[in-house]
């Protein structure tokens, strides 16, 4: 199947520092990458869409200025998490979808924020 | 409007079968997906059904899906204790999917 990454897997950032999370499709072209926030034993929790070369949809209740994302290529997002804060910390997972109408979205592994 | 419901526990015994189930709303869903989330860890494409197809077997897994009642199962057999995770259904209407809140199955040894 398809292959997604996420780096880091793991961060530690202090309050007030800006994080950036990077998601990408391995070995397929992905035209459209979600990012989600899942807080513990809780269910995946859409924070925005992006196409590639075009700016990012935002759920209601995101704030697209603190939550920066980028996606410049077709194998390529990034996610910003500007001046963190301690409520910021969750486990950040990107996954990534291509362009046949059978496609589903590939998941990456996940990020760990921790904003101390 | 969409809405996909799954039971948020089920626990069986090593060995035993088990079954997910999953319902949701839009009958002009596409796809129907099963994913399984180990802890720490992203979401895995278990397994995926076409809206016009009632069956899909992949080895230890079988998927029924029940277009008239919009329920989806996923039947696992054998279940082994490394088979204890949060199993997902999503459905596909348009972009992006639309997730249940997950089933945390648990495995008795």
């Amino acid at each position: 199947g398809a292959v997604v990454s996420q780096h880091p897997s793991r961060v530690i950032c202090k309050s007030g520092t800006s994080v950036k999370i990077e998601c990408r499709s391995l070995d397929f072209q992905a035209t459209t990458m979600f990012w989600y926030r899942q807080f513990p034993k809780q269910s995946l929790m859409l924070m925005a869409t992006s196409n590639e070369g075009s700016k990012a949809t935002y759920e209601q209740g995101v704030e697209k200025d603190k939550f920066l994302i980028n996606h410049a290529s077709l194998t390529l997002s990034t996610l910003t998490v500007t001046s963190a804060h301690p409520e910021d910390s969750s486990f950040y997972i990107c996954s990534a979808s291509g362009q046949a109408p059978w496609d589903t979205q590939y998941f990456g592994p996940g990020t760990r924020l921790t904003v101390l | 409007g969409e809405d996909v419901e799954q039971s948020l526990f089920l626990s069986v015994r090593e060995g035993d079968s088990s079954v997910i189930n999953c319902t949701y709303t839009d009958s002009s869903s596409t796809y129907l997906y099963w994913y399984k989330q180990e802890p720490g860890a992203g979401l895995q494409l278990l397994t995926y059904i076409f809206s016009n197809m009632d069956m899909k077997q992949d080895q230890r897994l079988t998927v029924l899906l029940n277009k008239k009642d919009k329920h989806l199962s996923l039947r696992i057999a054998d279940t082994q204790t490394g088979d204890s995770a949060i199993y997902f259904c999503a459905e596909r209407l348009n972009t992006p999917l639309v997730f249940g809140k997950g089933t945390r199955l648990s495995v008795i040894a």
